[in-house]
């Protein structure tokens, strides 16, 4: 089955940790993103890719890094340095025209 | 950057009714696709539709470019369309899609 994996579904973790989101495509696209939805909004990017190696920021990148070692992985962290970052996370997709593909996406909660 | 208005915020509908969904931007954009976020979630494509029309089913999308809107159509609709409806575009040259608030549609039996 082609498409984009996110694990895991659910994720808790204390304050002051770091977490490590996960996200695989094999879709051969090049490109890949991450978005942070919060509850009642729309999405916000927060890192992407579009080539292995390289990657840019978002509107909302601090707090977060990222890698692109391998073309189907794109995975993010959430460092502790994020002030508020219980938040649904989605990774997506995309190849030569652009239109973007979903995975299902991880709520991570922070307590 | 752009801005992506939608329109209605709200809409709670009989099954079996119509809508019409719309999304305004602040300036020209390439990319333009609406998705489906379905309760648990997950965001569906619904429409690649930089310009023109396109149907698909029930379904159909209209994007008049050089006024910079697009809308959304949903006819017959029935309690499995109910989610929010997000459209989302880049502008020229960039790949970075800039979502718009969406619109939750409630589709009531």
């Amino acid at each position: 089955d082609g498409g984009i994996t996110q694990s895991p579904k659910y994720l808790f973790r204390k304050e002051g940790q770091n977490v490590t989101l996960s996200c695989e495509q094999n879709l051969n696209h090049d490109a890949m993103y991450w978005y942070r939805q919060d509850p009642g909004q729309g999405l916000r990017l927060i890192y992407y890719s579009q080539i292995v190696n390289d990657f840019q920021k978002g509107d909302i990148a601090e707090g977060y890094s990222v890698s692109r070692e391998k073309k189907e992985s794109f995975p993010l962290t959430v460092t502790s340095a994020q002030k508020n970052p219980t938040a649904f996370y989605l990774c997506a997709s995309s190849g030569t025209g652009g239109q973007q593909y979903f995975g299902p996406g991880t709520r991570l909660t922070v307590t | 950057g752009i801005q992506v208005e939608q329109s209605p915020p709200d809409l709670i509908l009989q099954e079996g009714a119509n809508s019409t969904l719309r999304c305004n931007f602040s300036d020209s954009v390439n990319n333009l696709q609406w998705f489906h976020q379905n309760p648990w979630g997950q965001l569906i494509n619904l429409f690649y539709i930089p310009s023109g029309t396109k149907q698909n089913g029930r379904l159909s999308a209209t994007t008049v470019a050089t006024e910079r809107y697009s809308l959304l159509y949903i006819s017959s609709s029935q309690t499995t369309d109910s989610g929010v409806y997000f459209c989302a575009g880049a502008i020229q040259g960039a790949q970075k899609l800039v979502f718009g608030q969406g619109t939750r549609l409630t589709i009531n039996p």
